[in-house]
């Protein structure tokens, strides 16, 4: 059974403090991982991570996949108040339907 | 990035009706759609996927007479909550997928169903 485990399950910071998110996963056929960003309707895309090394980076968030080591980091540097959300982990498989599988998300709350 | 609309945004009904929830894809034609569930605090649980023209595939322990799945067209898909029960009461959110295999998943904004 396809699993991805994200960690801490929440984090309390203050703004301009740098953070970093942490997922893990065992799949089969792994295609890609994806970061969203949940506040409180839908998850927003941040990032689609298909190769190991190659940073991706929007303003002041990145992130990096390691598909030897099974994980994936996503870093917030200088958060605002505004980064306070639920980030989460999927992984897509590359075979069948190609759903994807959640991890249980890092609450994230950046105080002021 | 392509649009996915779900109507209605929260609804409200009484315990043993009847709710269809919608899920658009307004500017791409959605081969696949998937309808996941959050419950509080909890992350999103993939319930099924739908083919356009075929039946749901649903995932193991998801009952598919009491959440019923059409994709009838390239742009539509609907969930229908049976005989609805408090425990019902949940956070549900589709997305769509485009035909070709790099296409990904984009997400509507949900619909928030209570069950009194």
């Amino acid at each position: 059974e396809d699993k991805v485990v994200q960690s801490p399950l929440s984090l309390v910071v203050h703004e301009g403090d740098t953070v970093t998110l942490n997922c893990s996963y065992e799949v089969t056929n792994f295609r890609s991982l994806l970061w969203y960003k949940q506040e409180k309707k839908a998850p927003t895309f941040l990032f689609m991570l298909t190769s190991s090394g190659i940073e991706k980076k929007s303003g002041r968030l990145s992130s990096i996949l390691d598909k030897k080591e099974l994980f994936s980091i996503l870093n917030i540097t200088a958060t605002q108040t505004g980064d306070s959300a639920i980030y989460l982990c999927a992984v897509e498989v590359s075979t069948g339907r190609r759903a994807l599988t959640f991890g249980s998300g890092t609450r994230l709350q950046v105080q002021p | 990035g392509a649009v996915v609309s779900q109507h209605p945004s929260w609804v409200i009904c009484k315990s043993g009706t009847s709710v269809k929830i919608e899920c658009r894809s307004l500017d791409f034609q959605a081969t696949t759609m998937f309808w996941y569930r959050q419950f509080p605090k909890q992350s999103l649980m993939l319930m099924a996927t739908s083919n356009e023209g075929s039946k749901a595939t649903y995932e193991q322990g998801v009952e598919k007479d009491k959440f019923l799945i059409n994709h009838a067209s390239l742009t539509l898909s609907t969930l229908t909550v049976t005989s609805a029960h408090p425990e019902d009461s949940s956070f549900y959110i589709c997305s769509a997928r485009g035909p070709s295999w790099d296409n990904e998943q984009f997400f509507g904004p949900g619909t928030r169903l209570t069950v009194l």
